[in-house]
Parts: structure tokens; sequence; C-alpha cells
């Protein structure tokens, strides 16, 4: 089983819509969980990052996270065509000497007008 | 506010050549990390900085080593290339414990 998964997509919305990313994760005492966002060519940028569970919004972001499922998602509401890019999840496992980030293979979101 | 910067932002090398590729952090922090990011996959973890000193380490060969230095800008350096040493390489800076990382532009690097 992979550390973290993401379905690679290509997951296609229409201009307008929420477009939901999901990310599952195996290490149950993973404790901080982030998603980049990566356009074609470029180097990944923060979006958001959550420590809890339930939901945290930022603007047209929000993200999910179920630590007993094991899951974490992004939600983007009002989908602009500027939003398509790969979406990448990762996860710290944190500790004592956790330091990296554990990525998955990404999800790449086309939004059409 | 400075972000991470890196250079070269592209090379070219033959096998078994050497390749050293640097990085600044982002302005007030401390913490260095590289990553490996070939094409289609998501970024691979291969090694962290911490006061000049290598803190964690990835699945990665000794042929890739580091140093940072007491300004906290850093080397990557991969001897005797291979073909699948061809990737983006990332440098992600963060402050000490901190565990948001934010990532610098890259360096692309072609092995022929």
């Amino acid at each position: 089983q992979k550390e973290v998964e993401q379905n690679s997509g290509p997951l296609s919305v229409p201009e307008g819509a929420i477009a939901s990313l999901n990310c599952t994760y195996s290490d149950r005492g993973s404790q901080s969980f982030f998603w980049y966002r990566q356009y074609s060519g470029k180097s990944p940028e923060l979006i958001m990052f959550i420590y809890s569970n339930g939901d945290k919004e930022d603007g047209r972001f929000t993200a999910q996270l179920n630590k007993a499922s094991q899951y974490v998602s992004l939600l983007i509401r009002d989908s602009q065509p500027s939003d398509s890019a790969t979406y990448l999840c990762a996860v710290n496992k944190g500790g004592g000497s956790n330091y990296k980030l554990t990525f998955g293979k990404g999800t790449l979101l086309t939004v059409n007008p | 506010d400075a972000g991470v910067t890196q250079s070269p932002t592209h090379l070219i090398k033959t096998r078994g050549q050497q390749v050293t590729l640097r990085c600044s952090p982002k302005s007030g922090h401390d913490t260095v990390s590289w990553y490996q990011q070939a094409l289609g996959q998501g970024p691979q973890f291969i090694f962290q900085y911490y006061e000049e000193e290598e803190r964690q380490r990835g699945n990665f060969p000794d042929r890739f080593s580091g140093h940072q230095f007491p300004n906290y800008s850093s080397e990557l350096n991969v001897n005797a290339l291979l073909l699948g040493d061809s990737a983006l390489y990332l440098c992600a800076s963060s402050l000490v414990d901190a565990e948001t990382q934010y990532f610098g532009p890259g360096t692309r690097l072609l092995v022929l």
C-alpha cells in the first residue's frame, strides 16, 4: 500500500463548479496534511495545511480531514480555468525526527470554460 | 520578502558526471529540504539540513550528498550521474520544527 494515494485523474469540471480532490494515507500516526498546487513546468505552491479533524476554509478552498478514515480532501468552490493544475497531497508523520513530507502522485484538474 | 531561490534553472549533464545544485532559503528560514520529482510523480524527499547538519535522509544512495552553509543556504551534490537522475530537483525551506515547507522554482536536470 502506498503511503499517500491520490486519483491521478484527470478530473474535469466546468467553470463555476465545485472540484473535489481526495487523498488517503496509510500511516495512522500522521499528524499534518498539506495541499500543494503545481502548474505544468513549475514548482509546487502551498495552498493549505490542516492538522485537526474537520474542515478548514480559506477563500474558495476548503480542506477536510478525517483521521479515523485516514482521508483528507480539498474542495475548490467556483472553479476557475486558472485552477487547472496538478494538486499534490502531502503528509508529515510528525514526531521527534520526522521532518519529511511524503507526497502522492497528484491529481490533474482541468476546469473547462 | 525574498522567497526560496535555486540555481541553475536548467542543467544538462552526461552519465558519470557530477553536479552541484544550489538553494537559498526564504528570508528568516533556517532549514532546507531537498526533493526529487520525476516526470508524472510527486516529489520524493532526499534529505533535510538544519544547523549545517543532515537531520533526516530519505531512500537515496550515497551518491546524493549535501551541505548547508552558515548563512542557511544549501547545496545538493550528485556524483556518478545516471540517466534515472533526470528530474526536477526542488529545494524547500522552513523554520526549524515547523512542518510547513515552501518550495523554490526548482532545477531541471537532464542526464544524457
